[in-house]
């Protein structure tokens, strides 16, 4: 099955520095990748999709120049969580869809951010 | 815009009792709707979809959702727990965002517990 990476896991940063977090297909080319954010006892919410190879669209109230998303190729997408404050901490998580038509999203493990 | 809404927040069950998770959403054109689940300290994984056809939709693991349209719901069943199926169940929609894209919604999620 079409498997999903991130990296890393966890990430324990000091507030004011920018994290980076990787997203992965291992197994097959992603067109298009989404990050969430999952807060505690609540749902995952959408933060931005990114399709390889343009810009992200990113959901109303999510600031782009602080999250910033690359989809520089079919297997990779990044999100750079800059400036960050002890308010971003949280769990980032990113899925990918295979091929144009495939509604199936493929979910990565997540990363735990704390800011300090 | 399309929402969705999972009744329970917290059920506990014993082990062999029946399970039904309530799911409902608003949205007014054609969905896909989904299940997924995510085990203690375990990414999402999909149990089961629902695009088209047979309204009753079985996934794995045993678990098996009726998709009833009259009533915009999707509610996710099991006829027999196991300690094992213990998690955070989330229910997601499916549908065109009007920017372009088709969003997955989901729902706050469902913490089933299963005592021994």
């Amino acid at each position: 099955g079409a498997v999903v990476s991130q990296h890393p896991s966890r990430v324990i940063c000091k507030s004011g520095t920018s994290v980076k977090i990787e997203c992965r297909s291992l197994d097959f080319q992603a067109t298009t990748m989404f990050w969430y954010r999952q807060f505690p006892k609540k749902s995952l919410m959408l933060m931005a999709t990114s399709n390889e190879g343009s810009k992200a669209t990113y959901e109303q109230g999510v600031e782009k120049d602080k999250f910033l998303i690359n989809h520089a190729s079919l297997t990779l997408s990044t999100l750079t969580v800059t400036s960050a404050h002890p308010e971003d901490s949280s769990f980032y998580i990113c899925s990918a869809v295979q091929g144009a038509s495939d509604y199936e999203q493929y979910f990565g493990p997540g990363t735990r951010l704390t800011v300090t | 815009a399309q929402s969705v809404s999972q009744h329970n927040h917290h059920v506990i069950l014993s082990e062999a009792a029946s399970l039904e998770l309530g799911c409902n959403y608003s949205y007014g054109g054609t969905v896909n709707l989904f299940w997924y689940v995510q085990y203690p300290g375990q990414h999402l994984q999909l149990l089961l979809k629902y695009f088209s056809g047979d309204p009753l939709v079985k996934g794995i693991k045993g678990f098996e959702a009726e998709f009833i349209k009259s009533k915009f719901s999707f509610n996710l069943r099991k006829p027999s727990v196991q300690w094992s199926d213990t998690a955070e169940y989330f229910c997601a929609v499916k549908g065109y965002s009007g920017a372009g894209s088709y969003q997955l919604t989901f729902g706050k999620g469902t913490k089933l517990s299963v005592i021994p």
